[in-house]
């Protein structure tokens, strides 16, 4: 399983975009990049996955360079309520097993 | 569609005690998860389950700790004789088909031990 490294906080205002960049070179071919996120006593939620290049959805963005090496997921205009930790995970679809590390700590402010 | 629900909430055991945390996947998942967290720290995966089958259970620590998916009923994890070490959260999560993704996480069991 590629390990990956995040920063371990940001800080950002309220209606900007923030952009949190995870780190993971030793991803394998079969490996999917995915990104939860995650409130204070709550699980984790899905947020979005990709393979390559760029994956949009209504809650985010995901760019995914040529080499896989990193990826970037972007949060556009953040409110207060984007406050949360944003783990990257890196993994193979058919497989089982998902690490999370400990995450970037977005912290929004007014 | 009823999320991933799991119960209690919160449970308080004495040392020694057992615990036992249940879990009850999404509608149509048969693949659940179970992690644990540590204040400040990311979830850890403890073990992997299907309908009546362990598939990966290399994350459980090897005494006190075991889990089942019955054919009928939630998910179990069971922790016996705990101790403080085992204050954590508990979180399980389900998926439709096997895979890191789109795994549909509970609230947690949040675990004390005095």
């Amino acid at each position: 399983l590629a390990k990956t490294t995040q920063p371990i906080s940001m800080d950002s205002y309220e209606g900007q975009e923030v952009n949190i960049t995870c780190s993971h070179n030793n991803i394998a071919t079969n490996d999917y990049i995915t990104w939860y996120q995650q409130f204070p006593s709550q699980g984790p939620r899905f947020i979005i996955q990709g393979y390559k290049t760029k994956v949009t959805n209504e809650v985010a963005s995901l760019f995914i360079p040529a080499d896989r090496k990193s990826s970037t997921l972007s949060l556009p205009r953040v409110s207060l309520s984007d406050t949360a930790v944003y783990y990257c995970l890196v993994g193979d679809r058919g497989g089982f097993k998902t690490i999370f590390g400990a995450g970037t700590r977005l912290f929004v402010k007014a | 569609n009823a999320g991933v629900m799991q119960n209690p909430r919160h449970l308080v055991r004495r040392r020694g005690q057992e615990a036992r945390l249940r879990c009850s996947p999404m509608k149509g998942h048969s693949h659940v998860y179970w992690y644990r967290q540590l204040p400040e720290e990311g979830l850890k995966f403890m073990v992997y389950l299907q309908k009546e089958n362990i598939i990966d259970e290399s994350g459980m620590p090897k005494e006190r700790f075991s889990a089942e998916f019955p054919k009928e009923g939630p998910s179990i994890l069971r922790i016996q004789q705990v101790v403080r070490g085992d204050s954590a959260a508990y979180f399980c999560a389900s998926s439709k088909t096997e895979g890191p993704y789109e795994q549909y996480f509970g609230p947690g069991t949040r675990l004390t031990v005095t």
